[in-house]
């Protein structure tokens, strides 16, 4: 089992839909979560941080379930900016002992 | 602000050759990833950095690739001998704090894409 894994998709949605995904990770002490947006032959941007009680900017909500050992990202009100690859990120541990993973990537399309 | 800057943007090698990328974080940034991107897969962190010293290399090929930060702000990636499966994407990125943290943003630079023929 992948110690990161997402959905690769396309999913493929029309301008104004709601459209979830998620990432699920194997290693319970982790501890940092991410979603970085890239779009073609770019580079990674952060979209938004991840927090245990959830968080919410504009159209874009990120959840944490350490229950389930899973991350999700929730768009609503999609635009065809939003067309991209979405990363997981998830950190465990700290500094010198910190483990990075980045998920492969959710392909995103919104269709007018 | 200036972001993270990297050269070459593109380089096209023959496999056994060596080449070198290089890497200017963001001013002040103490931490500095290098990451390999193959196609259609996420990052996979290289190495990292804390100002000039190594706090993590375990996923660094050692046989061919090294990597160094001289006075804890450039950093250079090379590799030596190259290999076909060495074609992808290196980027570099840097973070005002310590991996783990949990607002600890990284910024990327826009990469160098490599082709070995």
């Amino acid at each position: 089992r992948k110690e990161v894994e997402q959905d690769p998709g396309p999913f493929n949605v029309p301008e104004g839909a709601t459209v979830a995904f998620n990432c699920t990770y194997s290693n319970s002490a982790s501890q940092s979560f991410f979603w970085y947006r890239q779009d073609c032959r770019k580079e990674p941007k952060l979209l938004m941080s991840v927090y245990s009680s959830g968080n919410e900017d504009g159209r874009f909500t990120a959840q944490l379930n350490r229950a389930s050992q899973y991350i999700s990202l929730l768009i609503r009100d999609s635009k065809l900016s939003d067309s991209a690859t979405y990363l997981c990120v998830v950190i465990t541990g700290y500094s010198s002992a910190s483990k990075i993973i980045f998920g492969s990537g959710t392909r995103l399309s919104i269709r007018p | 602000e200036a972001g993270v800057a990297q050269s070459p943007r593109y380089k096209i090698i023959e496999k056994r050759q060596s080449v070198a990328f290089w890497c200017n974080p963001i001013s002040g940034h103490a931490t500095l990833y290098w990451y390999q991107q193959i196609l259609g897969q996420g990052p996979k962190l290289l190495i990292q950095f804390q100002n000039n010293g190594v706090v993590d290399d375990s996923q660094l090929p050692k046989d061919r690739f090294s990597a160094e930060r001289l006075k804890g702000v450039d950093s250079t990636l090379k590799i030596q001998p190259a290999k076909l499966e060495d074609s992808a994407v290196y980027l570099c990125a840097s973070s005002k704090g310590l991996a783990g943290d949990p607002y600890n943003e990284q910024f990327f630079g826009p990469g160098t894409r490599l082709t070995v023929l």
